[in-house]
């Protein structure tokens, strides 16, 4: 167990919706990062938050947006839906920021666009 | 344009038999970093390398950092069914932590 809490596990909506993933790290852990994992294009970054602010920010859309919460809990906006936002999406947790820190992985959360 | 290439993309072999995984980029890192991925779940370190030729263990598994720090690889010896899963090397640049398109090794027994 990582200590990293996604929720929900499976999200199944369709074209056009708007869905909300949550991210709960690690205690102690002051940075989450959002990653997209498909099969054709792989773990891909997309933005990370360190203490409720945005630190970098790698291949999001403008349709997704993210933040991060005084508790440090984070959630991940994914709007206006399209079939190719289906994949695997995760969170990981930090203390600092790489390389220095290991990044730790949530089990994900698999959303199907239909 | 992928920033690190993994090779190769796909493995099947037979329990017993010896295995290397490639990490290649154009780019320097300052270290590099291997995950393993289980179905279901989300990646987990096994092990960074940070200075340019170094060699970690870790039981079965030998990691190397190229002397340039370009590259990587992973050598596993006398592959078991447990070793099975997605492995996935990861440089930090910039402060993102950008990850290869994985190896998918599979273990039969």
């Amino acid at each position: 167990d990582s200590g990293v809490t996604q929720t929900p596990k499976h999200l199944i909506t369709a074209t056009g919706q708007r869905v909300t993933l949550r991210c709960s790290p690690r205690s102690g852990d002051l940075s989450v990062y959002w990653y997209q994992q498909s099969l054709d294009q792989g773990l891909q970054f997309l933005i990370q938050y360190y203490n409720g602010e945005e630190r970098a920010k790698g291949n999001i859309l403008e349709r997704f947006s993210a933040q991060q919460f005084p508790d440090l809990h984070s959630e991940l906006n994914l709007s206006s839906l399209e079939l190719g936002d289906s994949a695997l999406y995760f969170c990981a947790s930090s203390v600092g920021t790489p390389p220095n820190s290991p990044l730790h992985f949530g089990n994900g959360t698999r959303l199907t666009v239909t | 344009t992928q920033l690190l290439e993994q090779s190769p993309q796909f493995l099947s072999i037979q329990e017993g038999e010896n295995l290397t995984v490639y990490c290649n980029s154009s780019s320097v890192f300052s270290s590099l970093q291997w995950y393993r991925q289980e179905p279901g779940e989300g990646p987990v370190l096994l092990v960074t390398v940070v200075t340019g030729g170094e060699v970690k263990k870790l039981k079965r598994l030998t990691f190397q950092f190229g002397d340039a720090r370009k590259d990587s690889s992973l050598h596993i010896t006398a592959a078991q069914p447990g070793d099975t899963g997605l492995y996935l090397c990861a440089g930090a640049q910039t402060g993102k932590l950008i990850f290869g398109q994985g190896t998918t090794l599979q273990v039969k027994p």
